[in-house]
């Protein structure tokens, strides 16, 4: 089974620039997840999509980032301008919630992440 | 609100000796509790939850972990540990109203020496 795809790796800007993160789920995975993980911190749920309407954005800055997922299945997010602080890595991950087999407390697959630094 | 807190920044072993990973959280309501583990450039890997049921959790690669309500506290462990397993190691909880929204720990290194 192929896991979650992420793409570029690596990324290297400067401040004010913009720039934009793929991500291609699991095959199946009705739920996708974008996460933020500062060094030293846990990662930070930023948006949830199921299919491609958005559950729960409540943390997105939403002043410099968005994201979406217009087919239901891969999705990019995008930070414009790029701030210092925004030097993280950035993690995205599927689930089966809301899709077909989904039976509840389903376990989140994550991507090896894109990690971004900002100079 | 929801959170998890992980008091060690690293724990260190050696290899064959038992491991403990400390977590513990605070919720509102009944709690659902997670470990995943991340490898160098490698995404997190769930390794075990606790929804209901009995409070010892066996999971992937040998792990297992004791839900204490009264302590409000899911350490991980692992009878004999393994050069592999060193890893960052994460804890989250969600509430059972909204299990997607995991809240993740500060993490913790373990690192296992020959």
């Amino acid at each position: 089974e192929a896991g979650v795809a992420q793409s570029p790796r690596y990324k290297i800007i400067e401040k004010r620039q913009s720039v934009a993160f793929w991500c291609n789920p699991i095959s199946g995975h009705a739920t996708l997840y974008w996460y933020q993980q500062i060094l030293g911190q846990g990662p930070k749920l930023l948006i949830q999509f199921q299919n491609n309407g958005v559950v729960d954005d409540s943390q997105l800055p939403k002043d410099r980032f968005s994201a979406e997922r217009l087919k239901g299945v891969d999705s990019t997010l995008k930070i414009q301008p790029a701030k210092l602080e925004d030097s993280a890595v950035y993690l995205c991950a599927s689930s089966l919630k809301g899709g077909t087999g989904w039976v509840g407390n389903e376990k989140l697959f994550f991507g090896s992440g894109t990690q971004l630094s900002v100079l | 609100a929801q959170s998890v807190a992980q008091p060690e920044d690293q724990v260190n072993v050696a290899e064959g000796n038992p491991l403990t990973v400390k977590c513990t959280y605070s919720v509102s309501g009944n709690p659902y509790l997670f470990w995943y583990v991340q490898y160098p450039n490698r995404g997190l890997q769930f390794l075990l939850k606790y929804i209901t049921g009995d409070n010892l959790v066996k999971g992937s690669y040998g792990f297992e972990a004791e839900f204490n309500k009264s302590q409000t506290s899911f350490h991980l462990k692992k009878p004999s540990a393994l050069v592999s397993d060193s890893a960052l190691y994460f804890c989250a909880v969600s509430e059972a109203y909204n299990t997607d929204k995991l809240i993740f720990g500060t993490g913790t290194r373990l690192q296992v020496f020959p």
